[in-house]
């Protein structure tokens, strides 16, 4: 089946610094990719939905410049957290599909701040 | 607006019992595919049940079933013989609008499993 790897399961960084999240489709080309924020004991929030060799389309309230999402190739998307603050911790997921029938997610990033 | 509802935030069920998550949602679509997602404590999203809304039949996949209710727009899994691996967090999700759009998730409802 379509496999999503996403990395790093976790990292911790420091307030100020950037964090790269990577997605990958493994098995599939991946035209649309979505990146989902939760917080603990909640559902999943749309952050921005990216397409490959476009630019991403954030949702109301996501700022684009501290969250930069990249799709270079049909396999690849990368989203930056762009100068950290605690505030930032929570656990990202990527989603990639293909069209409506498929949806598959990545494992997930544990981000924490300090 | 699209949207997705799930009005019972925590269940638990005894062990081989089974248990009924709701589910409802609103859309202006005719036709559209369905979705229940389990999150156990990994946090890795796991595709349980999928549902087409043009069909009928209720989807099944061994111990899980759905009753897709189109016209009171409900789609309510039902878990038989529940097991201590179906301990998790279900979202009921579905893609409004076309082919490949963004999933809208419900709010989630945590299961307990007990032994």
């Amino acid at each position: 089946g379509a496999v999503v790897s996403q990395h790093p399961s976790w990292v911790i960084c420091k307030s100020g610094t950037s964090v790269k999240i990577e997605c990958r489709s493994l098995d599939f080309q991946a035209t649309t990719m979505f990146w989902y924020r939760q917080f603990p004991k909640q559902s999943l929030m749309l952050m921005a939905t990216s397409n490959e060799g476009s630019k991403a389309t954030y949702e109301q309230g996501v700022e684009k410049d501290k969250f930069l999402i990249n799709h270079a190739s049909l396999t690849l998307s990368t989203l930056t957290v762009t100068s950290a603050h605690p505030e930032d911790s929570s656990f990202y997921i990527c989603s990639a599909t293909t069209g409506v029938k498929g949806y598959t997610f990545g494992s997930g990033t544990r981000l924490t701040v300090v | 607006a699209q949207t997705v509802t799930q009005s019972q935030p925590e269940m638990s069920v005894q062990e081989a019992e089974t248990v009924t998550l709701s589910c409802t949602y609103d859309t202006s679509e005719s036709n559209y595919y369905l979705f229940w997602y389990k999150q156990p404590p990994s946090r890795q999203m796991i595709l349980v049940i999928r549902q087409e809304a043009y069909k009928q039949q209720n989807a099944t996949e061994n111990r899980f079933s759905v009753n897709f209710q189109k016209a009171a727009k409900s789609f309510s899994l039902k878990i038989s013989d529940s097991q201590l691996g179906d301990t998790a967090m279900y979202f009921c999700a579905f893609p409004p609008g076309t082919s490949g759009s963004r999933l809208t998730f419900g709010e989630g409802t945590q299961l307990t499993v007990n032994p």
